[in-house]
């Protein structure tokens, strides 16, 4: 069974460009989160997909990120425009239910 | 709301030696309770959780962890490490019973660095 992918693995941006990051997960996985992690911070919930609903986004930071979900399948989260304070790693995870999380490798996002 | 202390970001251990990662959390609903560890330069793997039952869980590793209630403890212990078990450990809560999300709540993370 392919795991979680997550590309690109790393992404070094200027200030103000725009980046998008994928996550592609389990098949058959109703359920895909996003978390980050700020360098030295701990991981924070960002959302939570089911399926191709939104189920809580209560963790997003503010209007400059925007999270898809096309299909229930693979999703997206676009960050525009970047800041600084927007550097960390991005993990995304799926699960089948409530309790089962498979996380992929993370994109490591650098905005310079 | 609920948050999960980790107080030590780093924990020098010599190989062979018994170590012990603490976490502490704070919630006032039950929850489920999670290890997790990254790997250099790998995703985050599930280690062990508690989630109901036997308050002792362990993993196939060698690496075990008690729930205590009253301390609001979830603290993992192996009683011999080995190099291989450098990584970073996160400790984690989410809501139980019915909890709107399931979201985990992350403490900061522990770095375990095994010295030969």
């Amino acid at each position: 069974e392919a795991g979680v992918t997550q590309f690109p693995s790393h992404s070094v941006i200027e200030k103000g460009q725009t980046v998008t990051l994928r996550c592609d997960p389990i098949s058959g996985h109703d359920n895909l989160y996003w978390y980050r992690r700020v360098m030295g911070k701990e991981i924070k919930f960002l959302l939570h997909f089911v399926k191709e609903s939104k189920q809580d986004e209560s963790g997003m930071p503010n209007n400059r990120f925007l999270a898809e979900r096309t299909g229930g399948t693979y999703s997206t989260l676009k960050v525009q425009p970047a800041e600084l304070e927007d550097s960390g790693v991005y993990f995304c995870a799926s699960s089948p239910a409530n309790y089962g999380y498979t996380f992929g490798s993370g994109t490591r996002l650098t905005v310079v | 709301a609920q948050s999960v202390t980790q107080l030590d970001s780093q924990v020098p251990v010599f190989e062979e030696a018994p170590v012990e990662l603490r976490c502490n959390y704070s919630s006032s609903v039950s929850v489920y309770l999670f290890w997790y560890v990254q790997y250099p330069n790998q995703g985050l793997q599930l280690l062990l959780k508690y989630l109901s039952g036997s308050t002792l869980v362990k993993s196939i590793n060698g690496f075990e962890a008690e729930f205590n209630k009253s301390q609001t403890s979830f603290h993992l212990r192996k009683p011999s490490v080995h190099i291989s078990d450098t990584a970073e450990y996160f400790c984690a809560v989410s809501e139980g019973y019915g909890g709107a999300t399931n979201k985990l709540i992350f403490g900061t993370g522990t770095l375990l660095a095994i010295q030969p």
